[in-house]
């Protein structure tokens, strides 16, 4: 089936620093999401993109959605404590939206 | 407003037994979808509701799951009998009809097959 490659696997930052994840694919997607787990919780969206080229911010999270559609990025500036947790990028199903194939995730630290 | 509830939390069962998750989705929401995180991998599909009909249940790992929403409210995901590999994250997710991708997702039952 379809997958998403996303990276970094994990990330270990001071607060205060920038941070970039990225998602890629071998197939071309209208819709990519980024969503944030916290501990002990379920994902939440953070930001949704519909077209290519598409730039998004939320806040201190910025997303894009690549040029080719098959790729996706999201930076989060000034890090702080409250970043730490789990970040999915997803893409909406073709024929049901809210099918989603969510990549494998990004662990994010955030050292105070 | 509330969110969407899944009940238990956690539940540690043996191997054999059979365990019973619940999702109450946002009022209103006709989409209801089950997903699973199994330890150290992606969160996948299970299946999909609209209402109380089964959209789309091709997620489903084999027959011993089962889920309903009778009533086109709550959905119950039974598993009879559980085995070992069953293990894992079930999150339930509901979204509005006219924004079906942005789904909110329940905390999640945390099963640990024995």
């Amino acid at each position: 089936g379809q997958q998403l490659n996303q990276s970094p696997q994990s990330m270990f930052i001071q607060e205060g620093e920038d941070v970039s994840m990225n998602c890629t694919s071998s197939s071309i997607f209208n819709t990519w999401l980024w969503y944030k787990q916290d501990p002990g919780e379920g994902p939440v969206l953070l930001i949704a993109l519909y077209k290519a080229g598409e730039l998004t911010s939320n806040g201190r999270l910025t997303a894009q959605f690549g040029i080719t559609r098959k790729d996706s990025f999201l930076n989060i500036s000034a890090s702080i404590p409250s970043d730490v947790g789990i970040y999915f990028c997803a893409r909406a199903g073709i024929t049901s939206y809210g099918k989603l194939t969510f990549g494998q995730g990004t662990i994010l630290t955030v050292h105070p | 407003e509330a969110g969407v509830t899944q009940f238990p939390s956690h539940s540690v069962i043996e191997k054999g037994q059979t365990v019973t998750l619940r999702c109450d989705p946002i009022s209103g929401h006709d989409n209801l979808y089950w997903y699973r995180r199994v330890m150290g991998k992606e969160i996948k599909f299970l299946l999909h509701f609209v209402k109380e009909s089964k959209q789309d249940e091709s997620g489903m790992p084999n027959n011993r799951f089962l889920a309903e929403r009778t009533g086109g409210t709550y959905s119950t995901l039974k598993v009879q009998p559980a085995e070992l590999e069953d293990s894992g994250v079930y999150f339930c997710a509901s979204s509005h009809l006219q924004s079906n991708e942005k789904l909110f997702f329940g905390s999640g039952t945390q099963l640990s097959v024995l």
